[in-house]
């Protein structure tokens, strides 16, 4: 099975910073036949279900604010909230399709500084 | 708009079995695959496994086989997970996800069914 291991496990950042968030994939998500990595981001605020941010690692899915930005390839993967909103507040969760079983980062709690 | 709705929240005796029910609207149901997900309380997210409700094949995590079922009724585009044999720590939410047509990754999700599984 593929390991996801994210850092840190929760954070604080004050309004309008920056937030980074990390998320080690053991082994590789990136399919050279492609050059996609099978790399998802997810925000769940408590109460409700996750919501897709990001997939391929650094596409943002409709809707979701520019200030959310996924980068890395192959095992090294950042979530990136360019200005800490109050909404953003929530657990985010890295996750790789690349092979089955899909697995979860154990996820990264964001709070308010 | 696309939307998953999932049957209620459920209350079971150890040993006994669960079905959780998505019913699915606004998209072609035949196209996307539909995932099952849980979360115990106050943990992160496991995934359990996949069905295409195409053709009804079905991938299961090692961890779930002999125990999970995922089935559809392609008529009411509506898929089921069954879970059996239930344990104390199958307590969880339990979501289903549809899978992303153009990634693989999970779309739209489910708004979630509590299942208590408790003597």
């Amino acid at each position: 099975d593929i390991v996801m291991t994210q850092s840190p496990d929760s954070l604080a950042v004050s309004l309008g910073e920056r937030a980074t968030i990390n998320c080690k994939s053991s082994p590789s998500v990136l399919y050279r036949t492609n050059n996609n990595n099978y790399l998802a981001w997810y925000q769940q605020k408590p109460g409700q279900p996750p919501k897709l941010l990001i997939y391929w690692a650094s596409t943002r899915e409709s809707g979701v604010p520019d200030r959310f930005s996924g980068s890395g390839s192959g095992t090294d993967f950042t979530l990136t909230i360019s200005s800490l909103q109050a909404e953003d507040v929530a657990v985010y969760y890295c996750q790789q399709y690349y092979s089955t079983p899909y697995t979860f980062g154990q996820g990264t709690r964001l709070e308010i500084k | 708009q696309v939307q998953l709705v999932q049957s209620g929240a459920e209350v079971k005796k150890p040993g006994a079995s669960v079905q959780v029910s998505c019913k699915t609207s606004e998209y072609t149901f035949a196209d996307y695959y539909i995932h099952w997900v849980r979360q115990a309380p106050g943990q992160g997210l496991e995934w359990m496994g996949w069905i295409d409700p195409n053709i009804g094949d079905t991938d299961y995590a090692q961890k779930f086989q002999g125990r999970v079922t995922m089935t559809r009724d392609t008529s009411i585009t509506t898929a089921y997970m069954d879970l059996s044999r239930l344990r104390s720590d199958d307590t969880a939410v339990y979501y289903c996800a549809r899978g992303h047509g153009e990634s693989g990754a999970f779309d739209i999700w489910g708004q979630g069914t509590k299942v208590t599984v408790s003597s």
